[in-house]
């Protein structure tokens, strides 16, 4: 399994202003993930976070709100950019620790955002 | 996109009960997996179904993959307080379930 840590662990946020959250991995690892969990929801895939080159979003979320990084293949960011209260979530990163397309995921334990 | 429908929403047990919730799914799945998230905390693989038929267990946790590999159950036997939390079911295509919150009263 994958030790991962997420940072930071809660934020309250300004209107308007952009937090970026950090991933950090104990191994490599090839598929990185982001999600996002309203209050009281499920989990919703915002996009994976490809090693070198741009992230593939799903539908409903786009680069500029939420720009992602992956320099390597043990850490990611997410940045929540010109947040709004509707912004105010879990969010999560992980991690396919077999690389073998099975979906089965190790998570972070997620950084919780207010945004006031 | 693919939808998957889990039941129920929520339950409140008493604590020694078994439990039984379920996900279908709105077309075929190869993967069938199952979650447990505790507040505060990131989902954590429980289970992991690879095919159609197939039963597995976890210690009192037991899961099958439906044989028109559109649907799973999961069932907790002897629930303890500990087991309280939220259960999502998922498919390989990292879609979610909207979950089932357990309360176990001791």
């Amino acid at each position: 399994s994958a030790v991962i840590s997420q940072k930071p662990s809660r934020d309250i946020c300004q209107r308007g202003t952009s937090l970026t959250i950090q991933c950090q991995v104990d191994s490599q690892v090839t598929m990185m993930f982001w999600y996002r969990q309203q209050p009281g929801q499920s989990l919703t895939l915002i996009a994976t976070a490809n090693q070198g080159s741009e992230a593939t979003y799903e539908s409903g979320f786009v680069i500029d709100k939420f720009p992602i990084s992956r320099p390597n293949l043990t850490f990611s960011t997410l940045t929540v950019s010109n947040m709004s209260p509707e912004d105010s979530s879990i969010y999560l990163c992980s991690v396919e620790w077999s690389g073998s397309g099975t979906g089965e995921l190790f998570f972070g334990e997620g950084s919780r955002l207010t945004v006031l | 996109g693919q939808q998957l429908n889990q039941s129920p929403q929520s339950m409140f047990i008493q604590e020694g009960e078994d439990v039984s919730m379920n996900c279908t799914s709105s077309s075929i799945f190869n993967t069938w997996l199952w979650y447990k998230q505790e507040p505060g905390e990131g989902p954590v693989l429980l289970i992991a179904l690879y095919k159609a038929g197939e039963l597995t267990s976890n210690g009192r946790l037991t899961a099958q993959f439906g044989i028109t590999r559109k649907d799973s159950f999961l069932n907790i036997s002897a629930s303890i307080p500990s087991d309280v939390g939220i259960y999502f079911c998922a498919g390989q295509d990292l879609i979610f379930g909207k979950g089932t919150k357990l309360s176990v009263k001791p």
